[in-house]
């Protein structure tokens, strides 16, 4: 899978949007970009995934950049619960479907 | 919701042992995985079991892992003998198709660890 470079923290106000970015400069034309977070304690939970549209679903929205070399994870309104490691993950469209799980970035929201 | 179950929540055992990891998967999901997380590191991905096959596995899952689907329900991962290094959180995902468009869901893991 192609590498991912997230920043490896970020702070948030409770109830506010949360942006996380992603950079993914060589990602191909069939990679899908993918989402998971793990709560403390844990296992990893998927978020969202896209391709090249923009995607909303009731947890997030995922923002690609036109030229698909980034992307941003929004939390529309952060809430306690959301206090986790968000990871960014590329999967490429065929061939090997494990998760390649980077370091990710640790989401601390403040009360 | 569904969710996969993982059994036990907590094991300990001793350096050479064998231990039995258990998992259920989500009932209607045909593939399924095993990762494992080491205190304070990246998950990492071990294999990935369709059809009562291995389709992928890792260089970490060497000749002392093993995975089986022993009934209709269970989904086993097996250390033949565990090594202090084999400390870690075991996560099993299940996921419904093997396309990349659809998610793996991941159980609460099962904390084992060596002595």
């Amino acid at each position: 899978d192609a590498k991912t470079t997230q920043p490896n923290s970020m702070e948030s106000n409770e109830e506010e949007p949360v942006h996380l970015p992603c950079n993914h400069s060589t990602i191909s034309g069939t990679d899908y970009i993918h989402w998971y977070r793990q709560l403390p304690s844990q296992g990893p939970e998927y978020v969202i995934h896209g391709l090249t549209s923009n995607v909303n679903n009731r947890m997030a929205s995922l923002a690609i950049a036109e030229d698909r070399k980034s992307s941003t994870l929004i939390l529309h309104r952060a809430t306690l619960r959301d206090a986790a490691v968000y990871y960014c993950i590329l999967r490429a469209g065929a061939g090997s479907y494990q998760l390649t799980f980077g370091k990710g970035t640790k989401l601390s929201v403040i009360p | 919701e569904p969710e996969v179950t993982q059994t036990p929540s907590h094991q300990v055992t001793q350096m050479g042992q064998e231990v039995i990891l258990r998992c259920v998967p989500i009932s209607n999901h045909l593939y399924f995985y095993w990762y494992r997380q080491i205190l304070g590191q990246k998950v990492e991905f071990l294999v990935s079991f369709y059809n009562n096959e291995i389709s992928e596995k890792s260089e970490i899952f060497d000749d002392q892992f093993s995975v089986e689907r022993p009934d209709g329900s269970n989904f086993t991962l097996k250390i033949r003998s565990t090594k202090l290094e084999d400390s870690a959180m075991y996560f099993c995902a299940s996921s419904e198709r093997d396309r990349v468009t659809y998610e793996q869901y991941f159980g609460p893991g099962t904390r084992l660890t060596v002595t």
